[in-house]
């Protein structure tokens, strides 16, 4: 089973509210990841964990906090966003990096996003 | 900086046939990992296949297939039997071994015709 869920699937916020979005794995993965996508573009990297902690910060602004209570989830908490800062926010996670000629590769599991829309 | 390159921001097929997408790379390093991503209208983006940089045979998954060329550092994705459920939006990304991010292609977007 390779699920990552995501909650909510929409929201629509405006530029005072607070609101946080939800990822989810059951898969034991020991890495967790939040991507932001704009439309018709890849993704970009926003934040990584690694075994509950903050091992990549991609330089976003602070009005987004990652958190990350526990193996299985992640949260991304809003704050004063920007009509710029709508898009589809990915969390993706992956399992322990496999060993191959000593060096560790990482897959990446992707959830189906939440489509986030600030007015 | 490694970067992924992918020439087709669009390509069609008809149904049954077999397409084949375009990706190049650029890296100074031996240790990577190359990978394919689909992402249908659905939005969920998911791994279509990997190849370790190492390994000269090409990977395979059912009807995907790639070419990679490492010398040419060219990693094309081929798909056979073209389905309508293949049309997406498909990425081409580069990750160094150790490493956890993921360098993506601009993506091509692929249409399915019945």
């Amino acid at each position: 089973d390779t699920e990552v869920t995501q909650t909510p699937k929409h929201l629509v916020m405006g530029m005072t509210n607070k609101k946080s979005l939800k990822c989810e794995q059951h898969m034991g993965h020991r890495a967790m990841y939040w991507y932001k996508q704009k439309a018709k573009k890849p993704p970009e990297l926003m934040f990584v964990y690694s075994y509950e902690k903050l091992s990549i910060n991609e330089s976003v602004p602070s009005r987004f906090s990652p958190e990350c209570p526990n193996s299985s989830l992640l949260n991304l908490h809003l704050h004063a966003l920007q009509p710029e800062d709508s898009a589809l926010y990915l969390c993706a996670s992956s399992p322990q990096g496999f060993m191959i000629q000593g060096t560790l590769a990482y897959e990446q599991y992707f959830g189906p996003g939440t489509r986030l829309t600030v007015t | 900086a490694q970067t992924v390159t992918q020439s087709q921001p669009e390509m069609s097929v008809q149904e049954a046939e077999t397409v084949t997408l375009s990706c190049t790379y650029d890296t100074s390093e031996s240790d990577y990992y190359l990978f394919w991503y689909k992402q249908p209208p659905s939005r969920q983006m998911i791994l279509v296949i990997r190849q370790e940089a190492y390994k000269q045979q090409n990977a395979t998954e059912n009807r995907f297939s790639v070419n990679f060329q490492k010398a040419a550092k060219s990693f094309s994705l081929k798909i056979s039997d073209s389905q309508l459920g293949d049309a997406a939006m498909y990425f081409c990304a580069y990750s160094q071994g150790g490493s956890e991010k993921l360098v993506f292609g601009k993506g091509t977007k692929l249409t399915v015709n019945p």
